[in-house]
C-alpha cells in the first residue's frame, strides 16, 4: 500500500486566492482526520470524518475554511479566501477502528 | 476533556545512554495512548500505543514506553539511545475511546550528540 497520499506536496499562494489540498486515505480506512502544524500552536485537529461523515469540525478556524469527504478515497481541504496566517502544514491521516493514525506526508502551504 | 502533557521542550542525550521522554495523560474511561515521532519535514510515524494489557508496551526502532496507571504517565524510553533518534517526539491520546481523534502533546525536541 502506498499509504496515505496528499497533493501538492508545497503551494505557494497569494493572499485571497484559494486553495485546494487532497487526500487519498489508505484502503480500507473508515476513518480519516485533517491537522495543521505551526511552530506557534503545534498539533490541531482541524476535522475528521467517520465512513465519509464529518464528526467534529469545532477545530475549522472560521467559514474560509472547509472539507469535503465525497467517498471513501477521497478528502479535500479548501482555504477561501488564504490569508498569511493559513501559512502552516497540513496533514491528513486515515485509521481503521481502534488503531492508531497514519500520517500523510504534509503539504507546506505559504501565503504571500 | 482528555489531554497529554509533555513537561520537556527538549530532551540532550549522548549516544549510547539511555533516554527518557515524559508524557503525563489526564483521561475519562480508558486511555488509548501514542507515541509517534517526527523527522524534519516528514509527516508522523508511529512508534507505539497502549491500548489493554501489559504496562510495558515494545514499538519501532528500538523504543518502548511504560504505562503507570497511579501516576497517569506513559513515559517513551530507550536503553541506549542512537543519533538517528533525533527527532521530534509527540504523546497522543485518542479521544472518544476507540473511533476518535487523536489529541497530540505539543511535542518534545530529542537530541542525541556523538
Amino acid at each position: 500500500d502506498a499509504g496515505v497520499i496528499q497533493s501538492p506536496r508545497h503551494e505557494v499562494t497569494e493572499m485571497g486566492q484559494e486553495v485546494t489540498l487532497r487526500c487519498k486515505p489508505i484502503s480500507g480506512h473508515n476513518s480519516l482526520f485533517w491537522y495543521r502544524q505551526t511552530m506557534m500552536r503545534g498539533l490541531e485537529l482541524l476535522i475528521y470524518f467517520n465512513n465519509n461523515v464529518p464528526i467534529d469540525d469545532s477545530g475549522m478556524p472560521e467559514d474560509r475554511f472547509s472539507a469535503k469527504m465525497p467517498n471513501a478515497s477521497f478528502s479535500t481541504l479548501k482555504i477561501q479566501p488564504s490569508e498569511p496566517r493559513d501559512s502552516a502544514v497540513y496533514f491528513c491521516a486515515s485509521s481503521p477502528p481502534g488503531t492508531s493514525l497514519f500520517f500523510g506526508p504534509g503539504t507546506r502551504l505559504t501565503v504571500l | 476533556a482528555q489531554s497529554v502533557a509533555q513537561p520537556e521542550d527538549q530532551v540532550n542525550v549522548a549516544e549510547g545512554n539511555p533516554l527518557t521522554v515524559k508524557c503525563t495523560y489526564s483521561v475519562s474511561g480508558n486511555p488509548y495512548l501514542f507515541w509517534y515521532v517526527q523527522y524534519p519535514n516528514r509527516g508522523l510515524q508511529f512508534l507505539l500505543k497502549y491500548i489493554t494489557g501489559d504496562n510495558l508496551v515494545k514499538g519501532s526502532y528500538g523504543f518502548e514506553a511504560e504505562f503507570n496507571k497511579s501516576q497517569t504517565s506513559f513515559h517513551l524510553k530507550k536503553p541506549s539511545a542512537l543519533v538517528s533518534d533525533s527527532a521530534l517526539y509527540f504523546c497522543a491520546v485518542r479521544d472518544g475511546g476507540s473511533q476518535g481523534n487523536l489529541i497530540f502533546g505539543k511535542g518534545t525536541k530529542l537530541s542525541v550528540k556523538p
